[in-house]
């Protein structure tokens, strides 16, 4: 099975600064299978990225996915207030079933 | 719009028994593969199981196989996971999921209902 690793556990930023969030995997994601989400406090996870670049529906640019292989990257680019959440990242490659990662919690200061 | 939404949860004995639905709306229920997604109290996101778009094919996690069954009735639109066995560790809140298909990312998701086991 594929095991994702996500960096830093917590991240603690202002508002306006630029949040890197990484994920990487155990072995090779198929065809960069990869997905990010935001869950915040008491609510259900969002999509926000598809296929590691790809933005969902709604999604705003601010937010972008880069990476391929083991190594993916969700950026947030100017943090706003209501970005406090936790991030997860998923990949849905495998024919074992999904994989997360074990989140990245962002903090806004 | 597109809606999912979780039944079923509650309190229930170790060993004992469960059925989960997730009534689906806003689009066509038989053209999507569907997902169950758990999350333990102030824990991250376990993936359960899948069924494709037919019904034909299933997946579960190691976890939960043989003790879980995931269905689907398209003419209700909707979605169940039945629970058999369970166990304190299965404690968690249940969320449905939509997929474009079975390799795909979840793009809509339900509200979540909770299910604890313990005596």
């Amino acid at each position: 099975d594929i095991v994702l690793t996500q960096s830093p556990g917590t991240l603690s930023l202002s508002p306006g600064e630029r949040a890197t969030l990484s994920c990487r995997a155990s072995q090779s994601v198929r065809n960069n299978y990869l997905a990010w989400y935001q869950q915040k406090p008491g609510q259900a996870p969002r999509l926000l990225i598809y296929d590691a670049s790809s933005r969902a529906t709604g999604i705003p640019d601010r937010f972008s996915g880069s990476g391929s292989g083991t190594d993916f990257t969700l950026t947030i680019s100017r943090l706003e207030p209501e970005d406090l959440a936790v991030y997860y990242c998923q990949q849905y490659g495998s024919s074992a079933g999904f994989t997360f990662g074990p989140g990245t919690k962002v903090d806004i200061k | 719009e597109v809606q999912l939404l979780e039944s079923g949860g509650g309190l229930v004995q170790p060993g004992g028994s469960l059925r989960l639905s997730c009534a689906a709306s806003g689009f066509t229920f038989s053209s999507y593969a569907m997902n169950w997604v758990r999350q333990a109290p102030g824990k991250g996101l376990e993936w359960v199981s899948s069924i494709s778009y037919s019904g034909i094919s299933t997946y579960y996690a190691d976890s939960v196989k043989g003790r879980f069954t995931i269905s689907s009735d398209h003419s209700k639109s909707t979605l169940y996971l039945q629970m058999n066995s369970l166990r304190a560790e299965d404690t968690a809140v249940y969320y449905c999921a939509r997929g474009e298909n079975l390799i795909a990312a979840q793009d809509y998701w339900g509200q979540g209902t909770l299910v604890t086991v313990s005596s």
